[in-house]
């Protein structure tokens, strides 16, 4: 079935960087765009942005421009997502996500991954 | 960019009850040329990942029990659970793809028993 595994959970100090994975499996990996989602505690669920596994293209939201790099790897079917400047209102679980239909277009999100918790402390 | 706005922020329902949540676009999500409007539902439980309930407003995901149903069309949305059951207990949200980027989502409603 189609599934997305991530990576676990990360402490990082303020100022430092992480990168979280996503594995896909059960699906051809480029055709599907993956999202990046970002749940703080107490907030609500925040679009990061995403990535075409088939072209390499990127967008990201503007609250996250310039601090996240989405990148991939075709021959592990896993996509990455690196934030930088890490703050401590940056702690959150960060879930990855595939449209719902194939080759790009206006869709949902199905599946999710499991979710990775990213903790920001001193 | 759309912004989404759910009401209420929370709901306390009895079991065996109806519960209705709604959603409101600051755009039109109709996109008349494919007659679909372009939102859908997630439920979001402690631990777990968000769960696509409903997608072009009104179609359940496979394997979504029927008592989950969406309605509405143009800006304004609503999302009804009949005969609520404990397992239901989450928080809801509301997502436009009708204009992207940025996908954007509601603020997420509680709903409690």
């Amino acid at each position: 079935q189609v599934q997305l595994v991530q990576s676990g959970a990360e402490v990082k100090k303020p100022g430092a960087s992480v990168r979280v994975s996503c594995k896909a499996s059960g699906y051809t990996f480029n055709d599907y765009y993956i999202h990046w989602v970002r749940l703080a505690p107490g907030q609500g669920l925040e679009w990061v942005g995403w990535i075409n596994p088939n072209s390499g293209g990127t967008n990201y939201a503007q609250n996250f421009q310039g601090r996240v790099t989405m990148t991939w790897d075709t021959s592990i079917n896993t996509a990455y997502m690196e934030l930088s400047g890490l703050k401590s209102d940056d702690t959150a679980v960060f879930y990855c996500a595939r449209d719902w239909g194939s080759f790009g277009g206006s869709f949902p999100f199905h599946p999710w991954g499991q979710g990775t918790l990213v903790t920001v402390s001193s | 960019d759309i912004v989404m706005t759910q009401s209420p922020d929370s709901l306390a329902v009895s079991l065996g009850e109806r519960a209705t949540i709604n959603c409101k676009s600051s755009q039109n999500l109709f996109y008349s040329s494919y007659n679909k409007n372009y939102l859908a539902w997630y439920q979001l439980k402690p631990g777990q990942p968000p769960k696509l309930l409903i997608y072009w407003a009104s179609t359940r995901e496979f394997g979504v029990p029927d008592r989950f149903s969406g309605s509405g069309s143009g800006t304004d949305f609503t999302l009804t659970i009949s005969g609520l059951q404990a397992e239901d207990v989450a928080v809801y949200y509301c997502q436009q793809y009708y204009s992207t980027p940025p996908h954007t989502f509601g603020q997420g409603t509680k709903l409690e028993i």
